[in-house]
């Protein structure tokens, strides 16, 4: 079935970085996009961006520009999140999503089980 | 960006009871509006896709419609499965953007 996996619990200090994974499974890889989300505590879901594992086109949220960095490597199935330059509101449960298209439209499925990332001093 | 304003924030209902959520876009969106379901601790799962799409292994009590600006999702009769926080997100242009969530609570 198809499966994101992503990593474990994060905990970091302002101003440090964070490198989320996410390796998926079940699907081809390269066919289909990843989308990164996030969601503060107690908070609603905040779209971060998008990366194209067939070619490396990103798309990010004008609020994180500069600060957050999407990759993937197509060996290992795997789409990572970059995250630098961190402040305390960026705790959060961080999650990926395989993106689906179909003509012009697209949405977000399955979705990977989250990663607590915090950011403490 | 595209707003999405979601009503009610909050809602009490019953097993069995008709439950409607509504997704207001701030501009036209056509039918670019994709609802999901997120339960405590867990992530989010697709519902609906297109505005009116139902997702594969969900449900045929939930149903969504609309296009435009307005759309709705509708649950039929609530199981106590169904007790959860619901999002719309709009697929029309990005930044993508979410309303800020449904809190469905047992009456």
């Amino acid at each position: 079935q198809v499966q994101l996996v992503q990593s474990g619990v994060e905990v970091k200090k302002p101003g440090a970085s964070v490198k989320v994974s996410c390796k998926a499974s079940g699907y081809t890889f390269t066919s289909y996009g990843i989308s990164w989300v996030r969601q503060a505590p107690g908070q609603g879901l905040e779209w971060m961006g998008w990366i194209s594992p067939n070619n490396g086109n990103t798309n990010y949220a004008q609020n994180l520009q500069g600060r957050v960095t999407m990759t993937t490597d197509t060996s290992t199935s795997t789409a990572y999140m970059e995250l630098r330059s961190l402040r305390s509101d960026d705790t959060a449960v961080y999650y990926c999503a395989r993106v689906l298209v179909v003509a012009a439209a697209n949405w977000f499925d399955p979705w990977g089980q989250g990663t607590l990332v915090t950011v403490s001093s | 960006d595209i707003q999405m304003t979601q009503s009610p924030s909050s809602l009490s209902a019953s097993v069995g009871d008709r439950v409607t959520i509504t997704c207001r876009a701030s501009q036209s969106i056509s039918s670019y509006l994709n609802w999901y379901q997120q339960k405590p601790g867990k992530a989010p799962k697709l519902l609906i896709y297109a505005a009116s799409s139902l997702q594969s292994g969900v449900p045929s009590r939930f149903s969504g419609s609309g296009s435009g600006t307005d759309f709705t999702l509708t649950i039929s009769s609530l199981q106590p499965e169904d007790f959860a926080t619901y999002y719309c997100q709009q697929s029309f242009s990005t930044p993508r953007t979410f309303g800020q969530g449904t809190n469905l609570e047992i009456k």
